[in-house]
């Protein structure tokens, strides 16, 4: 069965940059026609597509957020990344990372990433 | 771009109650449409895409039903574990993949 784990550090300080990891077990990255993603939530609110990539090519970014996230995908480990530079503390929530193509059918747990000084 | 928007915000239902939930998109989406729900704590879960194609394991109490832009889901006999939010969201012409605001459907 597929799983998905996000991990990082749940601090960061404004202005500086946010690094999360998904780990995918059950399945391979480079098989398939998945694209991975990340969504987040701040808390409280709704659910916003951050960027997706598939396992090869060039990966695709909310418009709103296309100037400070890179998301890069390694096949070889299974592993998928996304990095969120400049934050502030609008950027605090919950970051899931999810399996999809059309629609998101697989997701991780989810982690809460505060951005405080 | 098309904006998903969502109604109510908040739904009261009784346990054993019926509640139907609605999803408009701001430009014709087709049939290109899927519900999660979410529970407290808990990361979302695939419901139903395509409209109406129920997920792996999702009770047959819950119906989508729509094409364009008008959508509904409709959940029959609420059970207690059904009090969640559900959000919409549409694949039509991605990126970007867009969700609605979310409709919390609580105990009446």
């Amino acid at each position: 069965q597929l799983q998905l784990q996000e991990s990082g550090p749940g601090l960061v300080k404004p202005s500086e940059t946010l690094s999360l990891i998904c780990t995918v077990s059950g399945g391979s990255i480079g098989s398939g026609r998945y694209y991975w993603g990340w969504v987040r939530q701040p808390p409280g609110k709704g659910l916003e597509w951050i960027g997706s990539t598939y396992h090869s090519g060039s990966p695709y970014y909310n418009p709103s957020l296309t100037t400070r996230a890179t998301i890069s995908v390694d096949p070889a480990t299974n592993h998928f990344s996304l990095k969120l530079k400049f934050v502030t503390v609008a950027d605090t929530a919950i970051y899931y990372c999810a399996r999809h193509f059309d629609w998101f059918d697989s997701w991780g747990r989810g982690i809460l990433v505060t951005v405080s000084s | 771009e098309e904006v998903m928007t969502q109604s109510p915000v908040i739904l009261s239902v009784s346990p054993g109650g019926r509640a139907t939930l609605s999803c408009r998109a701001s430009q014709n989406i087709g049939s290109n449409l899927a519900w999660y729900q979410q529970k407290p704590g808990q990361s979302p879960r695939l419901l139903i895409y395509d409209v109406s194609t129920r997920a792996t394991g999702v009770p047959a109490r819950f119906t989508g039903r729509g094409s364009g832009t008008e959508f509904t889901l409709t959940i029959s006999s609420l059970q207690s574990e059904d009090f969640a939010v559900y959000y919409c969201q549409h694949y039509n012409n991605w990126p970007p993949w867009t969700f609605g605001p979310g409709t919390k459907v609580e105990v009446k």
